[in-house]
């Protein structure tokens, strides 16, 4: 199985300030058929489902802000808030797709310092 | 709208039996696969399996594998996750959600949406 680790665990940011999250796979997730990164990410906002971030590790999903990116290949992989708004907080989770069991990271709670 | 409802909240004693539903609408449900995710209380997300409602095929983690089983009415458009006998340590909060499949390559994605998740408490 690919084990997905996050770091940090967690993280406060200013308001208007940049939050970086990394997330390591033990496998590679770049599936060379296609050249893509099997990876999503996912944000969880208190008492909510996760909703969709990133897929393809760095292809944005429709409707979220373009403060959102996602970055990395075949093993390490980075989400970043370009400017931390009061909104982001939450948990913040990373997915690889590339073989079952699609395994998540153990997330990364985000506050406002 | 994509939408996923999930059934309500349950509440169950030790050993007892217990089936919960996600119903897809707004999108062509036999053409993609659902998936089911665990989240204990306070903890992270964590992929338990996956169904495909066009032919009922599963894919489980093996962590999960012959805990939980997952199903399908496709005539309804409804995909279960039911449990025979019930353990405190079920007690979590059960989300289902569409797999995605990238159109050139067929491979399953990422999920979205997801549902809005059930809450399954098991306590004596």
């Amino acid at each position: 199985d690919i084990v997905m680790t996050q770091s940090p665990d967690s993280l406060a940011v200013s308001l208007g300030e940049r939050a970086t999250i990394n997330c390591k796979s033990s496998q590679n997730v770049l599936k060379t058929s296609d050249n893509k990164n099997y990876l999503a990410w996912y944000r969880q906002k208190p008492g909510q489902p996760p909703s969709l971030l990133i897929y393809w590790a760095s292809t944005r999903e429709s409707g979220v802000p373009d403060r959102f990116s996602g970055s990395g290949s075949g093993t390490d992989f980075t989400l970043t808030i370009s400017s931390l708004q009061a909104e982001d907080v939450a948990v913040y989770y990373c997915q690889q797709y590339y073989t079952t069991p699609y395994s998540f990271g153990q997330g990364t709670k985000l506050d406002i310092k | 709208e994509v939408q996923l409802v999930q059934s309500g909240a349950e509440v169950k004693t030790p050993g007892e039996s217990l089936k919960i539903s996600c119903k897809g609408s707004g999108y062509s449900f036999t053409n993609y696969w659902i998936g089911w995710v665990r989240q204990m209380p306070g903890k992270g997300l964590e992929w338990m399996g996956i169904i495909y409602p066009g032919h009922s095929e599963t894919k489980y983690s093996p962590s999960f594998q012959g805990q939980v089983t997952i199903s399908v009415d496709k005539s309804i458009s409804t995909a279960y996750l039911q449990w025979s006998s019930l353990k405190a340590s079920d007690t979590a909060i059960y989300y289902c959600a569409r797999q995605m499949r990238d159109s050139s390559s067929g491979y399953i994605t990422h999920f979205d949406p997801w549902g809005q998740g059930t809450l399954v408490t098991v306590s004596s």
